[in-house]
């Protein structure tokens, strides 16, 4: 079976702070993409990451970083300096690499940013 | 590229009315999807499709259809509403690859409350 778990359901930070959003997923598939999404309050997905089971780099783009560690299972996000637009629900997902390609969301981490 | 567009943005039901919610998508995409979120939760798929002509059902599919005639359209239909289909709906697609899929691009959303 496969799932994904954002065990924090939210999460309140005051502005400039460093934050972590935690994902860790379940899948038996060798070859799988992992994603997360942030759904701000106007309510759009935005994508943000992709990341191949086979690259295990870690990703840094502008605040935002990326730490994914296939021995924990695990694909975290961190936000630097967080800022009041920040404020969103973020989504973690999983997707084989093969056939239909759909998604498993978790069930999403809510941060707020406070000024 | 208008990417994904959903109609309409907002809807109020009664129970027992039937609707459709209308998604295109100007990408050549050939995946499809419809998702629906409740209030403070993940995403849920409801049917897939990988291609005109070709449909499946996700997680959710009690109560809905769709078809897929061209590769553009993918159109949810709501048969007999009922209060537990108040939601919000999300259309989204993506394209594949022998190397793979890529990220879903979701469309705006579609406000559905039944009452």
């Amino acid at each position: 079976a496969q799932k994904v778990t954002q065990a924090q359901t939210e999460i309140s930070v005051v502005e400039k702070e460093d934050v972590t959003l935690d994902c860790v997923y379940e899948t038996r598939d060798t070859t799988y993409y992992l994603f997360w999404y942030k759904q701000p309050p106007s309510g759009e997905l935005v994508f943000l990451i992709r990341r191949n089971s086979f690259d295990e780099q870690n990703e840094i783009s502008g605040r935002y970083s990326w730490n994914f560690q296939k021995s924990t299972s695990s694909f975290n996000f961190t936000i630097t300096a967080s800022q009041v637009v920040d404020s969103a629900v973020y989504f973690c997902a999983l997707s084989p690499t093969s056939g239909t390609y759909k998604y498993i969301f978790g069930t999403g981490t809510r941060l707020k940013v406070l000024a | 590229n208008a990417g994904v567009t959903q109609t309409p943005k907002f809807r109020i039901l009664k129970i027992g009315q039937s609707m459709t919610l209308q998604c295109t998508q100007d990408m050549n995409h050939n995946y499809m999807y419809w998702y629906r979120q409740d209030p403070g939760m993940g995403l849920k798929l409801i049917y897939y499709s990988v291609g005109a002509g070709i449909t499946d059902k996700g997680e959710v599919p009690n109560g809905y259809n769709v078809s897929r005639s061209t590769t553009e359209d993918f159109p949810l239909r709501l048969e007999l509403a009922a209060p537990s289909q108040t939601s919000v709906y999300f259309c989204a697609s993506s394209y594949s690859s022998l190397a793979g899929g890529s990220e879903q691009f979701f469309g705006p959303g579609t406000r559905l409350t039944v009452l």
